[in-house]
């Protein structure tokens, strides 16, 4: 079992629509959660990150995490064409020293 | 410099030949981590730096695989004796060092080197 699992998609949405992005792991040690967003040829930008539980909300981008059931999530309203990338989860424990990432999965959003 | 920089940005080679792929942290950065990313995959860890101490080696596939970093700057990825498999981008990304400050468990990340073995 991977340590996160990430649905690769793709995910084909038309413009305004609202997309939601998800995740699980395994390891409860793990405290910091992030979304990164990597847009063709390029490496990943970090978009947002949140500390245990709860919501984190960023302009039209929500990022939620529920450590009960392990699941991560990103959510991303009136969606824009410029939003088309592949979105990355990633968590680590409270060292730090090695980020995990799900596969990525790859958002298209239609005009 | 104002971010991460990778060099070559595109490497092609032949099966069996030695390559050396680069990265320059941002300055102050003092984690260095090296990630792999293949066609379609997510990012695969494969070293980490603190200053030019390797305490997380577990991500090297093999031995052909080494790095090395020059104090709190310059790495260097080394392959040798490439296979195909080893065709995939390689990332790098930099921080400053786990704990320090409000949230340093981001990184920033290079554009990658993009490795092909034919």
């Amino acid at each position: 079992q991977k340590e996160v699992e990430q649905d690769p998609g793709p995910l084909s949405v038309p413009e305004g629509a609202i997309v939601s992005l998800n995740c699980t792991y395994s390891n409860s040690a793990f405290q910091y959660f992030m979304w990164y967003r990597q847009y063709s040829r390029k490496g990943p930008e970090l978009l947002m990150y949140t500390y245990s539980s709860g919501n984190k909300e960023d302009g039209r981008f929500t990022a939620q995490v529920d450590k009960s059931s392990k699941y991560i999530s990103l959510f991303i309203r009136d969606s824009q064409p410029s939003d088309s990338a592949t979105y990355l989860c990633a968590t680590t424990d409270t060292g730090g020293f090695k980020t995990i990432f799900g596969a990525g999965t790859r958002l298209f959003v239609k005009a | 410099g104002a971010g991460v920089s990778q060099s070559p940005s595109n490497k092609v080679t032949e099966k069996g030949k030695d390559v050396e792929l680069r990265c320059d942290p941002i300055s102050g950065h003092t984690a260095l981590y090296w990630y792999r990313q293949r066609l379609g995959q997510g990012l695969e860890f494969l070293i980490y730096f603190q200053g030019n101490s390797a305490p997380d080696k577990s991500g090297l596939p093999s031995d052909r695989f080494s790095a090395e970093r020059t104090g709190e700057s310059v790495s260097t990825l080394t392959i040798q004796r490439t296979q195909q498999e080893d065709s995939a981008v390689y990332l790098c990304a930099s921080s400053l060092p786990p704990g320090q400050g409000v949230f340093n468990y981001g990184y920033t990340f290079g554009s990658g080197t993009r490795l092909t073995v034919v």
